[in-house]
């Protein structure tokens, strides 16, 4: 595996369900993000980690809970999501600490359908 | 408030010709600024970047300008291809970490 891998790439769940959205990144980065995506708003950042700590948190209902175990590996815990939670939930990666601006590899997505 | 803002959701452009995709910030702070671009059922990759420093960025097919004093940024393609055909997203940065992303414009190159 190359890149930053998410699995899965679909989930339909409903309002009741615990699901858990995992991303892997085999580029050897020390951060990474969660991004939700709705139709017609701009990409929104959830989460980062950065040394497998958390750096941000974007005023996410707790019902999103991020889970990073080590530095190439993300996690996304859904609990009582609602279907406003429908949309694109894209992973990315990047190295950070070199002194410069570095870019995000995304992953590519998983699409949401909260029924 | 939408801080970066893709005031065309799409674009189309005859392949051979220049296409312009535009771009529009609010914070003044922003220093560093990007260009995804997106192919249905992939994520989102880096295309261009530019610093605020410069105020044009040359890549092969692809230009960024950058107009501080209108705080507008601009990525050229030229000449179009058919598989320039996506979505493009404009990115601005004050942080390492913090990049704020603009809705997207969706470009169809034709044939």
């Amino acid at each position: 595996e190359t890149g930053v891998t998410q699995t899965p790439r679909h989930l339909v769940m409903g309002m009741t369900n615990k699901k858990s959205l995992k991303c892997e990144q085999h580029l050897g980065h020390n951060a990474m993000y969660w991004y939700k995506q709705s139709a017609k708003k701009p990409l929104e950042l959830m989460f980062v980690y950065s040394l497998e700590e958390r750096v941000e948190n974007n005023s996410v209902p707790s019902r999103f809970s991020p889970e990073c175990p080590n530095s190439s590996h993300l996690f996304l815990h859904l609990h009582t999501l609602q279907p406003e939670d429908s949309a694109l939930y894209l992973c990315a990666s990047s190295q950070e600490g070199t002194g410069k601006y570095n870019e995000q590899f995304f992953g590519p997505g998983t699409r949401l359908t909260v029924l | 408030d939408q801080q970066v803002k893709q005031n065309s959701p799409s674009l189309s452009v005859q392949e051979g010709r220049i296409s312009i995709l535009n771009c529009d910030y609010t914070n003044s702070m922003f220093d560093y600024f990007l260009w995804y671009k997106k192919y249905p059922a992939e994520g989102p990759t880096f295309l261009i970047s530019i610093s605020s420093i410069k105020d044009k960025n040359e890549d092969g097919r692809f230009t960024v300008f950058l107009n501080k004093s209108a705080k507008h940024l601009s990525l050229h393609i030229v000449p179009s291809q058919p598989g320039d055909s996506a979505v493009y997203f404009c990115a601005a940065s004050y942080s390492y970490q913090k990049v704020t992303f603009g809705t997207g414009t969706k470009l169809q190159v034709i044939p």
